[in-house]
């Protein structure tokens, strides 16, 4: 079965600097990669999302992500964090043979300090 | 304004006593779905429903039931609820899944339910 493991539960950074968030998952066919958002008290937003093509993808909120096949890696980053930015994100994956199943890594809180 | 939306946003209520969270989408969406949120997690999915009358179970089905009369609601009902589903509720909604194709699922508010 398929799994996505976000290894940062928490992660704090101050505003303006640059954020990253890992995303691994396992699964032997190629998948289809997304980032959600999560503001607190609110649903998910979509950040961006993976398909095919260029490996680089960009999303809202000035966020890309790279997908890496050979680390099974799909990265989340922001060069300058918003305090607007504190919330909790969550990659997913989403296989082509299984129609719109998506499986979600557990997520990552991040905390933007002044 | 194309949404999903979901009612109630916030229960409290007591094992064994039945209850049914409304999920209603307006973008005439084919696939719906119902996930649970719990702390380090994620979301799991618990039922979905590929078009009217059409349903099968996700990750983690037990305890909950579901039905899709119409194109627009996907109701999740909990019979007869225990404390271990207190949880926050997510429905969403997406266009509906081609061949071989993964669509872009929009999500609604969620309802956090606590069973006492």
């Amino acid at each position: 079965a398929q799994s996505v493991t976000q290894p940062d539960i928490h992660i704090t950074v101050s505003e303006g600097a640059s954020l990253e968030l890992r995303c691994n998952y396992s699964y032997g066919a190629t998948p289809y990669l997304f980032w959600y958002v999560q503001s607190p008290g609110q649903g998910l937003q979509l950040l961006l999302k993976y398909f095919s093509g260029d490996t680089l993808v960009q999303g809202i909120k000035g966020f890309e992500a790279e997908f890496k096949r050979s680390q099974s890696s799909f990265n989340l980053r922001k060069p300058s964090v918003h305090w607007s930015d504190a919330a909790e994100y969550f990659c997913a994956v989403g296989l082509k043979a299984a129609g719109n199943k998506l499986t979600f890594g557990g997520g990552t809180r991040v905390l933007v300090k002044p | 304004e194309a949404q999903v939306t979901q009612n109630p946003r916030y229960l409290i209520t007591v094992t064994g006593k039945k209850l049914t969270v409304t999920c209603s989408q307006n973008m005439n969406h084919e696939y719906m779905s119902w996930y649970r949120q719990d702390p380090g997690l994620g979301l799991r999915q618990i039922y979905y429903s590929m078009n009217v009358e059409v349903t099968d179970k996700g990750d983690v089905p037990e305890g909950y039931k579901v039905s899709r009369k119409e194109k627009r609601n996907f109701p999740l009902i909990l019979e007869s609820p225990s404390p271990n589903q207190t949880s926050l509720y997510f429905c969403a909604s997406s266009i509906g899944a081609k061949r071989g194709m993964t669509d872009t699922q929009y999500f609604g508010p969620g309802t956090r339910l606590t069973v006492l």
